[in-house]
């Protein structure tokens, strides 16, 4: 089946850019989405097919997906987006595969 | 506004079974597929599986084949998911969310204990 990896943790200061990673086989030809997960808090989607931003998600969110390697970018990272960030992609047509989730700690 | 509101934490004995639902408003159910999504204590997020409220069509993970259900009634815009035979691993946080995941319910916490 199909697999994607994420690393496990990032930690930046605020004001700075934050990129999680996301990679698995050809995954440019998946359409990839991001999300956020705040503790006790159900996951918000951030980024839909690779790079379009979810309403009323910050201009700072931004995504891109080349290669084997998907990439989410928080521009000028504020405390508040700390949280666990996941990316999702299509395994099928309709399957979906998460990756293991990156803890991103801003200090 | 798009709302979807699952029921309620449910404890349960291993080999029991446990249904849990999942009710939206807002837009047309049939219009989209329902996706289901576990998350264990302190674990990632693991899609389960979905189901087309407008032919009941199926699909599932392949770790859930053969113990989970899910199914759609029409008449209540509202989704179930079925897990049969709990094990102690079952335990987890149980998600509906929208095909194109941009809306997700509360949360149904399930609990396996003897």
């Amino acid at each position: 089946s199909y697999e994607l990896t994420q690393p496990p943790s990032l930690s930046v200061s605020p004001g700075q850019t934050a990129s999680i990673s996301c990679s698995g086989h050809k995954l440019e030809d998946k359409y990839i989405s991001w999300y956020q997960q705040k503790p006790g808090q159900s996951p918000v989607r951030v980024i839909y097919q690779d790079a379009k931003r979810s309403s009323g998600i910050p201009e700072r969110f931004s995504g891109s997906n080349s290669g084997n390697t998907a990439t989410l970018t928080i521009s000028g990272t504020q405390t508040m987006d700390e949280a666990d960030y996941y990316c999702q992609a299509w395994d099928s047509s309709t399957a979906w595969v998460f990756g293991g989730g990156t803890k991103l700690t801003v200090l | 506004e798009v709302q979807l509101v699952q029921s309620g934490a449910e404890a349960k004995r291993p080999g029991s079974i446990v249904r849990i639902s999942c009710k939206v408003s807002g837009y047309t159910f049939t219009d989209y597929s329902m996706r289901w999504v576990q998350q264990a204590p302190g674990k990632g997020l693991e899609w389960v599986g979905l189901v087309n409220p407008k032919n009941d069509e199926t699909k599932y993970a392949e770790k859930f084949q053969g113990r989970v259900i899910m199914t759609a009634d029409t008449s209540r815009d509202t989704a179930y998911i079925e897990v049969t035979n709990l094990r102690y691993e079952d335990t987890a946080m149980y998600y509906c969310t929208t095909d194109a995941g941009d809306y997700w319910g509360q949360g149904t916490l399930v609990t396996v204990s003897s």
